[in-house]
């Protein structure tokens, strides 16, 4: 049954902290994608990658947030420092891009931030 | 950046009744999705209607797309309790680096 796996589920910590949060996609899908969903702003497109190569990242904060996928199994996207500001739910997805366009995309449980 | 913009945000409706969501949104599109949020979890893709179709159903569901309005609409049939979540719509545009956006969302919460 493939899914969309994402380390950890819940994560703590306090302000100023390093955070790094992982996502294994589904074996062959070329598309990854990071969402931030807090109450206020909805579900926020972070970092968006194709083929490993990161496409958009222009809804992340540049100065604190960075997005990577060192190979096609792992997706990374990390917090430094973290503020309290930062607290939500980050869903990791992916997907297939057939032609030019987004297919289906496949969302895992998320992890839920808190920085206090 | 929030392209979907759903209405209304939140429904509450008697088990039996029909439910329906729209959906506006801005850019090109090759495609909208209609996905479903339960509490805590993941969202699940429910549908997907291409920019030249303008009518699809899926069991229960029946999307409509209409891209001169830039407009589609989520209807749910016969709902049931087991239907009470969020759903979002999200576009699949044509230019740039062809992103998936998704809208707010809406609450729908049906009644037994």
């Amino acid at each position: 049954d493939a899914r969309v796996t994402q380390t950890p589920r819940h994560k703590v910590t306090e302000m100023g902290q390093e955070v790094t949060m992982r996502c294994q996609p589904i074996l062959g899908h070329n598309t990854v994608f990071w969402y931030r969903q807090t109450m206020m702003q909805g579900l926020e497109l972070l970092a968006y990658f194709r083929n490993r190569a990161p496409l958009d990242d222009s809804g992340m904060p540049k100065d604190r947030f960075s997005a990577e996928m060192p190979d096609a199994t792992l997706a990374t996207l990390k917090i430094q420092p973290s503020e309290p500001r930062d607290s939500a739910v980050y869903f990791c997805a992916s997907g297939l891009v057939r032609g030019i366009a987004n297919t289906e995309a496949f969302f895992g449980q998320g992890t839920r931030l808190t920085v206090v | 950046s929030q392209q979907g913009e759903e209405d209304p945000q939140a429904l509450s409706i008697q088990e039996g009744e029909n439910a329906t969501m729209n959906c506006s949104y801005k850019t090109s599109i090759n495609n909208l999705q209609w996905y479903r949020q339960n509490s805590g979890r993941g969202l699940v893709h429910l549908i997907l209607i291409r920019s030249n179709e303008r009518e699809k159903h899926s069991g229960r569901l029946r999307v409509t797309l209409d891209t001169s309005k830039k407009s589609s609409s989520l209807l749910i049939t016969a709902s049931r309790a087991a239907d009470t979540a969020s759903y979002f719509c999200a576009t699949a545009e044509i230019q740039g680096a062809q992103k998936l956006v998704f809208g707010q969302g809406t609450r729908l919460t049906i009644n037994p």
